[in-house]
Formats: structure tokens, C-alpha cells, sequence
């Protein structure tokens, strides 16, 4: 079954600190997306990887083909990070997205 | 460059009614996605267009249907509301699809279906 898993559902930061955002999937994908959505629905994207890591800003994504993982890291947190932070895997299987259900992130001055 | 544009942004209806929501993509882009997203069930896919086909369809009930145009806007349809379908409704566009690139997403159209 094509499953997408994200963890922690909830976090809650001091401004500076470094956070992790944790995607887990199931089988095999052609793409995963980063994506962040702020209070009122609006939807970002922030990264789309396939494979190794990519950069922007304070912003880092990483995947692991074999362990089926990625992270989204942000560096130096600040206020206006607060958001939902949502994984979507495109599967090898599938045409469409599959979203995990979000991890939701304050950080407080 | 414009980004993609959704009407109307609200929008309250009555179990029974039909609803029609558009979704102008950046100029250039081919490829519309829909997405259903509810407290319960977050993000969901609807459908896919591309070039005026429907390339790729979700996991819906029939009332929910969908359409693009020549000049790539998109329109979505759902009839016979109920009140489950109360949710915020996104599309995205991108260049090729959105199997190969980046998408880019519209504000939502918030549909309360009472």
C-alpha cells in the first residue's frame, strides 16, 4: 500500500533552534515534494527531490533512496516558520501525489 | 509573472446544490492538479489536466468532475453536495505536469457546504 508517514505531527521551537521534519514512505517513488502552508491555506513549494539533498536558504532537504526517508531541516528558526509543513511522494506506481498529513510547527521568540 | 488565481475564494452552498469552481494557471503552464483538503482527511488528489485531457483521476465519487480549456483554465464541478464535501478546494499548475515539475498553487476556493 502506498503510504506516507510524517513525524512529528507537532513542534514547537525557541526561535534559533534547529528543527527536523521526518517523511517516511513506503515503496519506491519518482519524487518528493516539500511543501509549506500558512495559516489562511496558501501552499508553497519548497523543494522537489528525487534524490541527494538540495539547499535554499535556511532551508535543507534531504532523501535517502534506500531507507525510503527524508527530512526538511531549518536552520536557525524563526517566527515566521510557523507553519504546517507537508511531505508528498509521487510512487513509481502512481501518476498522482500522495501527501503525508502534515507537521505542524510554532516557534516562539 | 501572475500566479495561479482561484474564484471564488468562499463560497456557501446547500446539500443538493451544484458548484463550479475555476482556476486560472500561470500563463505557460500546460498542467492543472485539483486537491481536496479537510481537517480529517487532509491533502487529496482529484484530478490532473494536461493539454485539455484528463491525464490522471483520484479517488472520488463521480460527482466530482472537472474539465480544461484551450487556454489551460480549468473548471471543477461537484453536484449533488453533501455536507462532506465542505473543505478547501487548491489547484496547482505547473509547466509539463505534475509528475515532472514544480507546482505551483492557488490561494484555494473555502466551500461550505451546509
Amino acid at each position: 500500500k502506498n503510504e506516507v508517514e510524517q513525524s512529528p505531527q507537532n513542534l514547537t521551537a525557541q526561535e534559533g533552534e534547529f528543527i527536523t521534519i521526518n517523511c517516511s514512505y513506503s515503496v519506491g517513488i519518482s519524487a518528493l515534494h516539500w511543501l509549506q502552508q500558512h495559516p489562511g491555506g496558501g501552499i508553497v513549494s519548497l523543494f522537489m527531490l528525487s534524490s541527494g539533498k538540495k539547499k535554499h536558504g535556511r532551508l535543507i532537504a534531504t532523501i535517502n533512496i534506500q531507507e525510503k526517508h527524508s527530512s526538511l531541516h531549518i536552520t536557525a528558526s524563526h517566527p515566521r516558520d510557523s507553519a504546517v509543513y507537508i511531505c508528498a511522494v509521487r510512487f513509481l506506481s502512481q501518476g498522482n501525489l500522495i501527501f503525508g498529513k502534515g507537521t505542524k510547527l510554532s516557534v516562539k521568540p | 509573472k501572475a500566479g495561479v488565481t482561484q474564484t471564488p475564494r468562499y463560497l456557501i452552498k446547500t446539500r443538493g446544490q451544484q458548484v463550479t469552481l475555476s482556476c486560472s494557471p500561470i500563463s505557460g503552464h500546460r498542467s492543472v492538479s485539483w486537491y481536496q483538503q479537510t481537517p480529517g482527511q487532509g491533502l487529496q488528489f482529484l484530478f490532473e489536466y494536461f493539454s485539455e485531457t484528463q491525464r490522471n483521476k483520484g479517488n472520488f465519487p463521480g460527482r466530482f468532475s472537472g474539465r480544461q480549456f484551450s487556454n489551460s483554465r480549468s473548471e471543477m464541478n461537484v453536484s449533488t453536495l453533501e455536507l462532506g464535501d465542505s473543505a478547501l478546494y487548491l489547484c496547482a499548475s505547473s509547466r509539463r505536469g505534475a509528475s515532472y515539475n514544480e507546482q505551483f498553487f492557488g490561494p484555494g476556493t473555502r466551500l461550505t457546504v451546509l
